[in-house]
């Protein structure tokens, strides 16, 4: 999982409540990403951010909500807004560059449960 | 947006034997990229081959890319119990934007 962590490893959240997941990497990496993993589906992009203070929505954003304010840290929240939150969140990290030949590095990931 | 989609399937092999996965694509890409997931795990980059590639080699790993096809394979050779997880293909557009498209994986359960 090399030089990314992701905290808590298990989440359980009442149905309303706003949780945040964190995401730190020490790989001097510009590019981080969030993903959800649901059974069968692989992985869906929910935000990506390529440079401090700046982000974008990947394809499934709505009901999330990401900041980057520190080149080592995205945190990432669900929302009370998202419908369906229950699903293993993976964060992961790149270098960045015009060739992209970039290989993605993850986190373990956290297993967020709604109740 | 683009897609890598693996064919979909949960691969049973005894050690030793050769395990082959195929991930199809829609669009042009700059590169594709396959990953190892073990249960409840992280990915973990295995190989790269760039659009310009047609097959590449790492350790027991095969590569290959049919940009013709919008198609890869790869191969893993004398498997081990150890190979046991699901293998995800992702595809990369560049141009500087560094987004994957992820397939959806195939299961590969290694028989000691």
């Amino acid at each position: 999982d090399g030089g990314i962590t992701q905290s808590p490893k298990y989440l359980f959240r009442k149905e309303g409540q706003n949780v945040t997941l964190s995401c730190e990497q020490n790989l001097n990496h510009d590019a981080m990403y969030w993903y959800r993993q649901d059974p069968g589906q692989g992985l869906r992009l929910i935000y990506y951010s390529q440079i401090v203070n700046d982000f974008q929505k990947g394809d499934i954003a709505e009901g999330y909500s990401v900041s980057r304010e520190k080149k080592e840290s995205f945190p990432l929240t669900v929302t009370s807004a998202q419908k369906n939150p229950t699903a293993f969140y993976l964060c992961a990290s790149s270098t960045t560059g015009t060739a992209a030949y970039n290989e993605q590095f993850f986190g373990p990931g956290t297993r967020l449960t709604v109740l | 947006s683009q897609q890598g989609e693996e064919d979909p399937q949960a691969l049973s092999i005894q050690e030793g034997e050769n395990a082959t996965m195929n991930c199809s694509y829609k669009t042009s890409i700059n590169n594709l990229q396959w990953y190892r997931q073990n249960s409840g795990r992280g990915l973990v980059h295995l190989i790269l081959i760039r659009s310009n590639e047609r097959e590449k080699h790492s350790g027991r790993l095969r590569v290959t890319l049919d940009t013709s096809k919008k198609s890869s394979s790869l191969l893993i050779t004398a498997s081990r119990a150890a190979d046991t997880a699901s293998y995800f293909c992702a595809t990369a557009r560049g141009g500087g934007n560094n987004r994957l498209a992820f397939g959806k994986g195939n299961q590969v359960v290694v028989i000691p």
